[in-house]
């Protein structure tokens, strides 16, 4: 059973849409991060958050974690080509017995 | 450098060879991990450090997977007799600290990709 899944896996949108990534799961965790990885690199961290209804905002990208801390999306308004790559969600469990596990992500096409 | 080091960034093996994939980490980050990315899919945990201790090594495919880490610094990543399925891209990260339930930024390398023939 796939700890995390991220919704959609694949998506293509022109220059200047906005859209919606989701990560669930039927899991309560402690915190919840949200990586960017371009092709032919590391993940890179884009936010961290820990509070059940939290929404931090990182200039077009807002996040949001769920009020019961199962679940979290990413949305992107106003999407750039530089906002192309694959985005993952990763979470430590509230067990704390393991380090981050992470989604299969969503790849994001973005089109000029 | 600033940031985690892997080598090799590519490796071309014959299948029944052995592989050892090497990352230095941060300088000063007590813990390390290694991840397993295959073609278009997410990451796979495999295993982690606090310090040179792998408290869990259950991520670990099989029993031809092994991992080291010396002196809280370097660590390596061997592979023995490699099938073809363990073709991927390696990736390893380490963080300033990792408690229960909790996890710093992880910083990655830029991974070692791995292909056997």
């Amino acid at each position: 059973t796939q700890l995390l899944e991220q919704s959609p896996q694949f998506l293509s949108i022109q220059e200047g849409e906005n859209l919606t990534v989701y990560c669930n799961s039927s899991s309560v965790f402690s915190s919840l991060q949200w990586y960017r990885q371009e092709p032919g690199e590391g993940p890179v961290l884009l936010v961290t958050v820990v509070t059940g209804g939290e929404v931090k905002k990182l200039k077009r990208l807002t996040f949001q974690f769920g009020d019961a801390r199962k679940d979290s999306s990413l949305h992107i308004t106003a999407a750039q080509p530089g906002d192309t790559g694959l985005y993952l969600c990763a979470v430590s469990s509230i067990s704390g017995n393991t380090p981050l596990v992470f989604g299969k992500g969503t790849r994001l096409s973005v089109i000029a | 450098g600033a940031g985690v080091s892997q080598s090799p960034s590519n490796k071309v093996t014959e299948k029944g060879k052995d592989v050892e994939l090497r990352c230095d980490p941060i300088s000063g980050h007590t813990a390390l991990y290694w991840y397993r990315q295959s073609l278009g899919q997410g990451l796979e945990f495999l295993i982690y450090f606090q310090g040179n201790s792998a408290p869990d090594k259950s991520g670990l495919p099989s029993d031809r997977f092994s991992a080291e880490r010396t002196g809280g610094s370097v660590s390596t990543l061997t592979i023995q007799r490699t099938q073809q399925e363990d073709s991927a891209v390696y990736l390893c990260a380490s963080s300033l600290w990792w408690s229960s339930g909790n996890s710093g930024e992880l910083f990655f390398g830029e991974g070692s990709r791995l292909t056997v023939l």
